[in-house]
């Protein structure tokens, strides 16, 4: 079973316009974090939220981290057709393996 | 990129046969994973290595077995393919222990037909 899950599951908007996407998972956790994946490709890291810290910025990239709520957004201002991809939250907890657990991912589309 | 390299990129291969995936990494990373990659399932984590000759399952490991005799090279073997063994797989690499974050190689394509 899925940790986490985002939504929401699709989302496309206009360029120059913000994309937000959410991220709720189950259990406590020692960190969450959001990756990228384009279409075809591995995915790559984008941010890093420890599970003390409330908010976390990188660029135009902005999350935030609820442990209360057990949820997470990711924000991406100024949006760009190159954002375009499917974007995935993970959470990994205190185990022997360092594992992340992933959600099922927000396929975003950012038109021209 | 991270010195992550999966090999093979695709493959096709009939049902009941084994196949052995490999992933080799050139970081010295502690921690390998693979992954499977399923539309409407996200990645779920079939094994894990948290060193040489150190692996363990994960959630869906039913079918598939690995190994790491060397800190660079962690092969997943799947040992009578079936078809819903058909998807994408990804390996992982990670160096610490916490909060460290996961590079990813290109993913290999299996078909099983």
């Amino acid at each position: 079973s899925q940790q986490g899950e985002e939504d929401p599951q699709a989302l496309s908007i206009q360029e120059g316009e913000n994309a937000t996407m959410n991220c709720s998972y189950k259990t406590s956790i020692n960190n969450l974090q959001w990756y990228r994946q384009n279409s075809g490709r591995g995915l790559v890291h984008l941010i890093l939220i420890r599970s003390n810290e409330r908010e976390k910025h990188s660029g135009r990239l902005r999350v935030t981290l609820d442990t209360s709520k057990k949820s997470s957004s990711l924000l991406i201002t100024a949006s760009r057709a190159a954002d375009t991809a499917s974007y995935f939250c993970a959470t990994s907890f205190n185990n022997a393996g360092n594992m992340l657990t992933f959600g099922g991912g927000t396929r975003l589309m950012v038109k021209p | 990129d991270a010195g992550i390299t999966q090999s093979p990129r695709h493959k096709v291969t009939e049902t009941g046969t084994p196949v052995t995936l490999r992933c080799h990494q050139t970081e010295n990373h502690r921690y390998m994973y693979w992954y499977r990659q399923d539309p409407g399932h996200g990645l779920r984590l079939i094994h894990y290595s948290y060193g040489v000759k150190d692996t363990d399952k994960g959630e869906v490991s039913d079918g598939y077995s690995v190994s790491r005799s060397k800190t660079e090279d962690f092969l997943l073997t799947l040992e009578s393919a079936t078809s819903s063994q058909t998807s994408v797989y990804f390996c992982a690499i990670s160096g610490g222990t916490g909060q460290t974050e996961a590079f990813f190689g290109q993913g290999t394509r299996l078909t099983v037909v």
